[in-house]
């Protein structure tokens, strides 16, 4: 079976702060997907990272910054200098082939609040 | 390029009744899943179709089911609705199936209420 796992429930963070939220994942297969998506109060997930198994190379994106480590399943997200646009509740999620096609399972979400 | 489009956008129904929400994906987007997302249970899959046919399903009871037309777009039925079904239902589209080899794109929901 697969499992994301998001322990912090809610973060609070004053604006300009930098915040990393985490993620751990399980599963038992070499290849997989993983994903980062933001949901901000108006309901609709946005996309803002894949990475796959094979490509722990980190990633920055201006302010976003993600950190895949395999040795400890782990793949964290970072927001530098945060802004109260960054509100939301961020999703890691991960992709798995399965009976030859892909099972998606999402972790239960992190819900970030900037305080300006 | 437009978005994935879902609609209503909020929907109140009673126990009981039945409901049919609408999802239009990405344009060329052959591959479209269901959601349900509730502050107990968090984001759950629903279901998966592909070339108008259901290849993947999550756990849930036979009056949830869904549909897909040859355009992709894709319809989702809740049969004799009880209030824990109340929740919001998101749509995601992707280029091939399953979303594993491809980014799944997500729509802004339905909002459900059953009173």
């Amino acid at each position: 079976a697969q499992k994301v796992t998001q322990a912090q429930t809610e973060i609070s963070v004053v604006e300009k702060e930098d915040v990393t939220l985490d993620c751990v994942y399980e599963t038992r297969d070499t290849t997989y997907y993983l994903f980062w998506y933001k949901q901000p109060p108006s309901g609709e997930l946005v996309f803002l990272i894949r990475r796959n198994s094979f490509d722990e190379q980190n990633e920055i994106s201006g302010r976003y910054s993600w950190n895949f480590q395999k040795s400890t399943s782990s793949f964290n997200f970072t927001i530098t200098a945060s802004q109260v646009v960054d509100s939301a509740v961020y999703f890691c999620a991960l992709s798995r082939p399965s009976g030859g096609y892909q099972k998606v399972t999402f972790g239960t979400g992190t819900k970030l609040q900037v305080i300006p | 390029k437009a978005g994935v489009t879902q609609t209503p956008r909020y929907l109140i129904k009673t126990r009981g009744q039945q409901v049919t929400l609408s999802c239009s994906p990405i344009s060329g987007h052959r591959s479209v899943s269901w959601y349900q997302q509730t502050p107990g249970q968090g984001l759950q899959f629903l279901f998966e179709y592909f070339s108008e046919t259901q290849r993947n399903k999550g756990n849930f009871p036979g009056r949830f089911s869904g549909r897909q037309f040859s355009n992709s777009r894709s319809e989702m039925n809740v049969s004799t609705l009880e209030l824990g079904d109340s929740a919001l239902y998101l749509c995601a589209s992707s280029r091939v199936l399953g979303g594993g080899t491809d980014t799944q794109y997500f729509g802004p929901g339905t909002r459900l209420t059953v009173l």
